[in-house]
């Protein structure tokens, strides 16, 4: 149980596009989901946290027009990435929390801007 | 400001022995500590959870917290070459899910 599918797992967009990335939970209901970002031997970065049908709440320093996130339901939230600049290359990951004190994660997405 | 801290390593232990990895956290508060295993280029992968004092074993690992020194371990018996990975410890943040995450430590487990 508690698995995380995240869409697409790999991504190569042109400066200046948007990329959509979905997050969902498949065998249970997501009270929560975050997302975070992970540059090359660094440790996880908690972007944002998203509960379904409220607006997320961005960490310090992330800026919540540039990564627009979407909670539509209790097992799908998707972070749209508008504007991609090189910059944005990255290993973009969620994770869903049940409530119980645990969060599992999806399997990443490399997004990178060319 | 919260703050999780963790030995970077590399710790290297030969193929069979017990590897410690070892967590302090700063929020006297926190109730909720995990253990997760990253392999490179994947995401991280739940491996342990601890939520009282003492030990509790799954397998060849071994999670303890001490919550009156602030210190959470991992215990690896019997490490085999694919433990080989960064192993990230998370402590809970109040009852919103929200963890807050050490730098990580990298095993490294030699034939």
């Amino acid at each position: 149980g508690a698995v995380v599918s995240q869409h697409p797992s790999w991504v190569i967009c042109k400066s200046g596009t948007s990329v959509k990335i979905e997050c969902r939970s498949l065998d249970f209901q997501a009270t929560t989901m975050f997302w975070y970002r992970q540059f090359p031997k660094q440790s996880l970065m908690l972007m944002a946290t998203s509960n379904e049908g409220s607006k997320a709440t961005y960490e310090q320093g992330v800026e919540k027009d540039k990564f627009l996130i979407n909670h539509a339901s209790l097992t799908l939230s998707t972070l749209t990435v508008t504007s991609a600049h090189p910059e944005d290359s990255s290993f973009y990951i969620c994770s869903a929390f049940m409530g119980g004190g645990e969060q599992y994660f999806g399997p990443g997405t490399r997004l990178t801007v060319t | 400001q919260k703050e999780v801290e963790q030995n970077s390593g590399p710790l290297s232990v030969p193929e069979g022995a017990i590897a410690s990895l070892n967590c302090t956290y700063s929020d006297r508060g926190s109730q909720s500590f995990f253990w997760y295993r990253q392999y490179s280029g994947k995401s991280p992968e739940l491996i342990m959870s601890i939520y009282s004092n003492g030990d509790k074993e799954d397998g060849r690992f071994t999670a303890q917290l001490n919550k009156a020194s602030q210190y959470v371990s991992l215990l690896i018996r019997d490490s085999q070459p694919s433990d080989s990975a960064t192993y990230l410890c998370a402590v809970g943040s109040g009852n919103t899910g929200k963890l807050i995450f050490g730098q990580g430590t990298t095993l490294q487990v030699k034939p």
